[in-house]
This record gives structure tokens, sequence and C-alpha cells, in this order.
């Protein structure tokens, strides 16, 4: 069955370098990857679309790789600040249109100022 | 232009009752989603709707059914409802599919 690991439940980074999360899948062939923030009583918060056609994408201080032979995607925050604590999840999508998302069951971090 | 509107935001229900959830989407979005959030679980897809039209199931009971109205307005329903079913529900908008989706706030069930 499709199954999508996020390296670890939490993490903890010291303010100012660089957090590294990791997103594992398999048995899943995804057209697309995207990471969103969630906040605590909040609805995630869309932050970064991949493709599989593309190793990498940057938005300010954050930068996504893609390796469809290695199954994983990392998603980097550098400069890390005390607000960029929430949950990250990674989801995964089939095919543009007619599909369904399915989402990492996400990693709490919390940047320790 | 205003985000996802859910309502109500929270609720109390009773086993063996049936709630509906309502979601208003983004103004122009005709593509609206459905999830289940658990700590268990995680985000789990439930369902999507793209103009009036179901378009994609997720893996839950007939127990959960949903709408969506002209105006992409959304509603959720779950009947019969158990302790499980207890979450916190999100919907999420999009102009075209899942591509890029507006989550709103979420309603958060509580089922006794």
């Amino acid at each position: 069955s499709q199954k999508i690991e996020q390296n670890s439940e939490a993490l903890n980074i010291q303010e100012g370098k660089t957090a590294t999360l990791t997103c594992n899948y398999t048995n899943y062939s995804p057209a697309y990857l995207q990471w969103y923030r969630q906040d605590p009583g909040r609805g995630p918060v869309f932050l970064l679309l991949i493709r599989e056609n593309e190793k990498e994408k940057r938005k300010e201080r954050l930068k996504v790789t893609f390796d469809t032979t290695l199954k994983q995607s990392l998603f980097h925050i550098t400069a890390s600040q005390p607000a960029d604590s929430a949950t990250y999840l990674c989801a995964l999508g089939s095919n543009f249109g007619n599909e369904k998302l399915t989402f990492g069951t996400g990693t709490r971090l919390t940047i320790i100022p | 232009k205003a985000g996802v509107t859910q309502t109500p935001r929270y609720l109390i229900k009773t086993r063996g009752q049936q709630v509906t959830l309502s979601c208003s989407p983004i103004s122009g979005h005709r593509s609206v989603s459905w999830y289940q959030q658990t700590p268990g679980q995680g985000l789990q897809f439930l369902f999507e709707y793209f103009s009036e039209t179901q378009r994609n199931k997720g893996n839950f009971p007939g127990r959960f059914s949903g709408r969506q109205f002209s105006n992409s307005r959304s509603e959720m329903n779950v009947s019969t409802l158990e302790l499980g079913d207890s979450a916190l529900y999100l919907c999420a908008s999009s102009l075209s599919g899942v591509e890029t989706q507006y989550f709103g706030p979420g309603t958060r069930l509580l089922v006794l």
C-alpha cells in the first residue's frame, strides 16, 4: 500500500541554523509533491509545489528537492527563526486534475532561540 | 479576497447522531476537497467536488457524504456518528483541482 513517512515526529533546531525535513514515500508514483505548514488550531497553509521533472524549487528561505529515484523530498528552511516553528506536512499527488492528495503525518519543528 | 470559511468551528455530538458541516470556498474557486485530521491517522482525504460533481473519493464508509452547490459552497454530512469520528474536519478550495489548495480553519467535532 502507499506509504508516506516524514523523518521524525519532532525536530528541534537552533535559531539561525538550517532545518531539514525529510519526506519518503513507497508504492507511489507522484506527479508532484507539496509542502504545507500547519500551526496549532489552524488549517494547513500551502508553501511549495515541486513536479516530478523538477529537481529543486526555492522560495525565499525555503528550498525543496525532489528525487524520484530515491523516492524522497527534502525541505530546507535556511536562517531559521522561532516564527518558523510549526508542523510541516508533505503531500503527494498522482496526476494533475482528477486526483487526490495523500499527506504525510507531519514533522513538528521547533526553532530554539 | 476572503479565505475559506467553515461553520461551525466547534461541535459536540453524541453517538448515533448525524452532523452537517459547511464550507465556503474562496470566490472563483470551483474545487472543494474535504479532509479528516486525527492525531493517529493524520490528514486523510474524504472527497473532492468540482462543479457540483463528486470527482474523487477517499476510503471512508458511506456514512460520510457530501455535496456541492452551484455557488461552489459545499456541505459534508456524517450520519450515525461514532466515537472514532471525533476529529478536525478541514475543507480546502482551489481553482480547478487539488494543486495549490487553500485550507479553511476546520471544524472540530467531538463525539461523546
